[in-house]
């Protein structure tokens, strides 16, 4: 089972801000096969990016991901009001899919 | 738009058993693969299960092998989780999601909780 890390686990930031969140995995990620997720209180998740790059339907362009192999990374480049919330990576390139523990954007 | 629902959650207790349903609309459901996906209280997000669109293959964690079923009805646009023995660590939110490019649309959630 490939584990996902992901850092730091809480971001303050103020809206403009740029944000760069991080995923690692234990082992390579076939294809790129990792997927970033946003997640609000009493929400269910999500799908911003798949294919470690490809932003989801819908999802604006300040959303961007990034990396191969163990590292990823998403970043939101400016910061706006909504965007504060629980980001999750998961990876789907091997059985069992598996999900990063998250990363928490608040507000500083 | 994609519409997920699920249903069918509530108070268990441990040993019991439960069958939750997802209901979907707004795509062709029997040409995808769909998974369930659930979360403990405050707690990430657990991948359950999946089930391809024919039925012809389905997977489990090894959390819950042996003890939930996976099941759908193309021709009711339907979702099912049969969840038996259930125990206290099953407590979570149940979310049903398609499976397109990774996990695309989710349901908003059904919550289990199991206690005496």
């Amino acid at each position: 089972e490939i584990v996902l890390t992901q850092s730091p686990g809480t971001l303050s930031l103020s809206p403009g801000e740029r944000a760069t969140l991080s995923c690692r995995a234990s082992q390579s990620v076939s294809s790129s096969y990792l997927a970033w997720y946003q997640q609000k209180p009493g929400q269910a998740p999500r799908l911003l990016i798949y294919g470690a790059s490809s932003r989801a339907t819908g999802i604006p362009d300040r959303f961007s991901g990034s990396g191969s192999g163990t590292d990823f990374t998403l970043t939101i480049s400016r910061l706006e009001p909504e965007d504060f919330a629980v980001y999750y990576c998961q990876q789907y390139g091997s059985s069992p899919r598996t999900f990063g523990p998250g990363t928490k954007v608040d507000i500083k | 738009q994609v519409q997920l629902v699920e249903s069918g959650g509530g108070l268990v207790k441990p040993g019991g058993s439960l069958r939750l349903s997802c209901a979907a609309s707004g795509f062709t459901f029997s040409d995808y693969y769909m998974s369930w996906i659930r979360q403990a209280p405050g707690k990430g997000l657990e991948w359950v299960s999946y089930i391809s669109s024919s039925s012809s293959y389905t997977n489990y964690a090894d959390s819950v092998k042996g003890r939930f079923t996976i099941s759908r009805d193309n021709a009711k646009n339907s979702l099912y989780l049969q969840m038996n023995s259930l125990r206290a660590e099953d407590t979570a939110v149940y979310y049903c999601a398609q499976r397109g490019a990774a996990e695309d649309y989710w349901g908003q959630g059904t919550l289990v909780t199991v206690s005496s």
